[in-house]
């Protein structure tokens, strides 16, 4: 069955736009969680959606926001884009967010590039 | 914070066992150990989890101490495909538990 596609996979903005990444889950997969990963910090968690609500919630601010769709498509958005949100964006997914024991089946990322 | 220790880096021999080890001291009784692993420019790939009997699937073994306060990853025959970083996470099977990585260990195969 088909993976967590991400898109795009690579992206280049300029600092103070916007931009929107998008993910589609495995199919049948509700869940969708996003994490950003730097040289500096590492994977951190952004946010997990689940039935298009956002259950949990990362360190980051405002700027980062993000929604789900009916079909467990979701969306992260980044507005006023700044030097250090370069980074590579994963999603991931699984059947019941939260409780899936078997964890998480990522996608391959979007990296993004603000100049 | 992640609630894990690993070492930063280390070596394995082709054809040989690597052992990776992690330290979960405050691991909870209701919280799982589970190991992903990431090669350059992926996104991490599950690789096993378990919570205190030893597990073995098609990719590694996972052994768990007996106090569940470390535990070791054992990928039996290294290759050079599995040169990547090994993130060790423990996390509760609950509702709103997300994965929180640590920098993780740089396995890297040698040949």
């Amino acid at each position: 069955k088909a993976g967590v596609t991400q898109t795009p996979r690579y992206l280049i903005k300029t600092r103070g736009q916007q931009v929107t990444l998008s993910c589609s889950p495995i199919s049948g997969h509700r869940s969708v969680s996003w994490y950003q990963q730097t040289p500096g910090q590492g994977l951190q968690f952004l946010f997990e959606y689940f039935s298009e609500t956002q259950r949990n919630k990362g360190n980051f601010p405002g700027r980062f926001s993000g929604r789900q769709f009916s079909n467990s498509r979701s969306e992260m958005n980044v507005s006023t884009l700044e030097l250090g949100d370069s980074a590579l964006y994963l999603c991931a997914s699984s059947l019941r967010g939260g409780q899936q024991i078997y964890g998480y089946t990522f996608g391959s990322g979007t990296r993004l590039t603000v100049v | 914070d992640a609630k894990t220790t690993q070492p930063p880096s280390m070596d394995c021999a082709e054809g040989r066992a690597a052992n990776l080890p992690c330290n979960h001291s405050t691991i909870s009784g209701n919280e799982y150990v589970y190991w992903y692993r990431q090669i350059h420019s992926q996104g991490p790939q599950y690789i096993i989890h378990g919570l205190k009997n030893n597990e073995t699937n098609e990719m590694a073994s996972l052994i768990i101490t007996e106090d569940r306060k470390s535990s070791t990853l054992i990928l039996p025959h290294a290759t050079l495909r599995d040169t990547a970083v090994y993130y060790c996470i423990v996390r509760a099977d609950n509702y709103g538990q997300n994965f929180v990585f640590g920098p993780g260990t740089r396995l890297s195969v040698l040949p």
